[in-house]
């Protein structure tokens, strides 16, 4: 069965450094999407992602923030200058359609030190 | 905006009660419906979803029906067991924009043997 992959696991970084998050969407999928979930509390959206552009994001993703599809597999979230508080576990998901099913990844965690 | 209410946790039950977890949903329109879970160290499962009013949702022995008269969806099981502690988490389809999800801030559920 196809899935969505994230690569690394597990991240571990220091405060203002640069990191990027990458995901494998399902290959036929056209929508994606990052979700962040900081430690014991609820799974909250950042952006989703079609047609090579931003459709929508939220509060949470600011110009710190960016997201890019480098290749016709590769999905990426870079924090430009990581904080503590960008400590979390992080979500990618992709669906076939706007309205379809949305797959989830397993998470990266990130720590920021 | 479109929010999702779950009820607080964490819920303790032993091994073969019955299994209630209440979600309530404020949402314009007709979102679909899901719930997630995640068991320790792992990602977000969909458990089930229901995509219009009076639809079951089903797998694994777990239940919710999608009431619309009452905007809840809340999640059932005859008899839990020892592999069903975990967290979850109902989450609706915002269908207003990029159809991104909303969660609810999970119930942690443990079982005793």
């Amino acid at each position: 069965e196809p899935e969505v992959t994230q690569t690394p696991s597990h991240q571990v970084t220091q405060m203002g450094q640069e990191v990027i998050l990458r995901c494998v969407p399902i290959s036929n999928h056209l929508y994606f999407y990052w979700y962040r979930q900081i430690l014991g509390q609820k799974v909250e959206f950042l952006v989703s992602f079609y047609n090579n552009e931003i459709s929508e994001k939220s509060e949470i993703f600011d110009d710190q923030f960016s997201v890019e599809r480098p290749d016709g597999s590769n999905f990426t979230l870079k924090i430009r200058s990581t904080k503590l508080e960008d400590s979390a576990m992080y979500f990618c998901a992709s669906s076939e359609a706007t309205w379809g099913e949305q797959y989830f990844g397993p998470g990266t965690r990130l720590t920021v030190t | 905006g479109n929010s999702v209410t779950q009820m607080e946790g964490p819920v303790t039950l032993s091994e073969e009660a019955f299994l209630t977890i209440n979600c309530t949903y404020t949402a314009t329109g007709y979102p679909s419906l899901f719930w997630y879970v995640q068991y320790p160290g792992e990602g977000l499962q969909l458990l089930l979803k229901a995509t219009k009013a009076d639809d079951k949702g089903s797998n694994k022995g777990f239940e919710a029906t999608y009431r619309k008269e009452t905007t809840s969806f809340h999640l059932e099981k005859g008899s839990v067991q020892v592999s069903d502690s975990a967290v979850y988490f109902c989450a609706l389809s915002d269908r207003s924009g990029t159809y991104k999800y909303i969660f609810g801030t999970g119930t942690r559920l443990k079982v005793l043997a």
